[in-house]
């Protein structure tokens, strides 16, 4: 079965300070990796997409990262806002995807 | 990017009775849709996937004749949940992606069912 790993599990940061988020995978033939945010109580905002064959996709304060080969992704964020308060969660593409269990993230004023 | 509507948002149902859950792609024919569940505080676990006019293959542990999965269009799948029970309360969301079996298309999220059984 694969597996998808986010840490940490929760996060907690002074409004302003850019911050990473952590996601591994077991195995590296992936289609491709989603990040998504999720809000309490909410459905997913799909965030950024990467192929397999990129390296990072970037939109606004967000940058993602992928390294296949040894199943990993990031999610930087830049100048942490408390509106960027959430759980985010990465969502990899085995042809079915698989979720994460989730970074909830605090975003202190 | 492409909407995918779910219905009910959220729904209250006595225990024994059956609920029906829709994810429909609006802008673009879903070849194969996905149905996840959330428990509280959890995250989003794969219950099964659906490819247009076949059937649903299910996760291991997913009973299949609980959770009836019907694709029978190329812009709507539907979950039934039969004879619910308490312990099925929970956050169904719903995905459809424009590619078939193995595709790097992206895939789109409906905005989640919320069943509550008393």
């Amino acid at each position: 079965k694969q597996e998808v790993t986010q840490i940490p599990a929760a996060l907690s940061v002074p409004e302003g300070e850019n911050l990473v988020l952590n996601c591994s995978f077991t195995d590296s033939a992936i289609y491709n990796l989603q990040w998504f945010r999720q809000d309490p109580g909410k459905g997913l905002t799909s965030l950024l997409l990467i192929q397999s064959s990129q390296r990072e996709q970037t939109s606004g304060r967000l940058n993602a990262s992928l390294d296949k080969s040894s199943g990993r992704s990031t999610l930087y964020i830049a100048a942490s806002q408390p509106g960027d308060s959430a759980t985010y969660l990465c969502a990899v593409n085995f042809n079915k995807f698989y979720f994460g269990s989730g970074t909830k993230l605090n975003v202190k004023p | 990017g492409a909407v995918v509507s779910q219905h009910p948002s959220w729904v209250i149902c006595k225990s024994g009775t059956s609920v029906k859950i829709e994810c429909r792609s609006l802008d673009f024919q879903a070849t194969t849709m996905f149905w996840y569940r959330q428990f509280p505080k959890q995250s989003l676990m794969l219950m099964a996937t659906s490819n247009e006019g076949s059937k649903a293959t299910y996760e291991q542990g997913v009973e299949k004749d609980k959770f009836l999965i019907n694709h029978a269009s190329l812009t709507l799948s539907t979950l039934t949940v039969t004879s619910a029970h308490p312990e099925d309360s929970s956050f169904y969301i719903c995905s459809a992606r424009a590619g078939g079996s193995g595709d790097s298309t992206e895939a789109f999220f409906g905005q989640g069912t919320r069943l509550t059984v008393v």
